[in-house]
C-alpha cells in the first residue's frame, strides 16, 4: 500500500543535541512538506520541497534544516538552535499540481529534556 | 501567513449542526479541509477551488467565497465520529504551498 512513513513515533533528546526525523513516501509525489503542531497553533509550515535537491523555507524555518536527495525522502533535522523544539511534527506529500490533496504521515512527537 | 479559523472550539450534542469558518487576507486559489483525530494524521475531506463552488461529502459540505477569501465547512446532523480538530489549508494565487489555520476543535456528545 502506498503512503507516508514517519519514524520514530516518539523521540526523546537532550537539550543541545541535533536530531533528525525521517519521512519516506512511496506515492511518487513530487512535493513534500514538514509541519510543526503545537496546541492552539495549528499546523505551521517549516520547509517544503517541490523537486529533488531543492527546497524552500516555510513560516518557521529557523533552527531547522532539511535535505531532498531522493524523491521519496525528506528528512528534517532539528538543530540545537531551535529554541523550543518539543512539538508534534507532521510530514506530508502531494502531487505537483494546483489544489493538490496532501497525504500526511502519522507524525513524530519530539520531546527535548 | 496562516488563515484564521473560527470558532476555536465547538461542543455539540449528536444530531446538531455546526459551521466552521476560515478566512485569509491573501487572494486564494484553493481551500482544503482536513480532520484530525487526537494523536493521528490529518485526513483529507475536500478541496474547493476559486469560483465560489460548494462541495458536499455525505453530511459535510463546504463553500468558498472568492470575493471575501472565506470558506465555511458545514456539518449537519452531527455524528459522534465527527469529533476531532478541523483544519483549513489555503493555497495562494501564486505560491503552490499549503498553509493551515490554527484548527477548530469539535466535540460531539451523545
Amino acid at each position: 500500500d502506498g503512503g507516508i512513513t514517519q519514524s520514530p513515533k516518539y523521540l526523546f533528546r537532550k537539550e543541545g543535541q541535533n536530531v533528525t526525523l525521517s519521512c519516506e513516501q512511496n506515492l511518487n509525489h513530487d512535493a513534500m512538506y514538514w509541519y510543526r503542531q503545537d496546541p492552539g497553533q495549528g499546523l505551521r509550515l517549516i520547509y517544503y520541497s517541490q523537486i529533488v535537491n531543492d527546497f524552500q523555507k516555510g513560516d518557521i524555518a529557523e533552527g531547522y534544516s532539511v535535505s531532498r536527495e531522493k524523491k521519496e525522502s525528506f528528512p528534517l533535522t532539528v538543530t540545537s538552535a531551535q529554541k523550543n523544539p518539543t512539538a508534534f511534527y507532521l510530514c506530508a506529500s502531494s502531487p505537483l499540481n494546483r489544489a493538490p490533496e496532501a497525504f500526511f504521515g502519522q507524525g513524530t512527537r519530539l520531546t527535548v529534556v | 501567513q496562516q488563515p484564521v479559523q473560527s470558532p476555536q472550539a465547538v461542543i455539540l450534542r449528536e444530531g446538531e449542526d455546526a459551521v466552521i469558518n476560515c478566512s485569509s487576507s491573501k487572494a486564494l486559489y484553493s481551500v482544503h479541509w482536513y480532520r484530525q483525530k487526537h494523536g493521528e494524521a490529518p485526513v483529507f475531506l475536500m478541496i474547493l477551488l476559486k469560483g465560489g463552488e460548494q462541495k458536499g461529502h455525505e453530511k459535510i459540505s463546504a463553500s468558498f467565497n472568492e470575493k471575501k477569501q472565506q470558506s465555511s465547512l458545514y456539518l449537519t446532523a452531527s455524528q459522534l465520529s465527527y469529533s476531532g480538530t478541523y483544519f483549513c489549508g489555503t493555497e495562494g494565487q501564486g505560491a503552490q504551498k499549503l498553509v493551515f489555520g490554527q484548527g477548530t476543535r469539535l466535540t460531539i456528545n451523545p
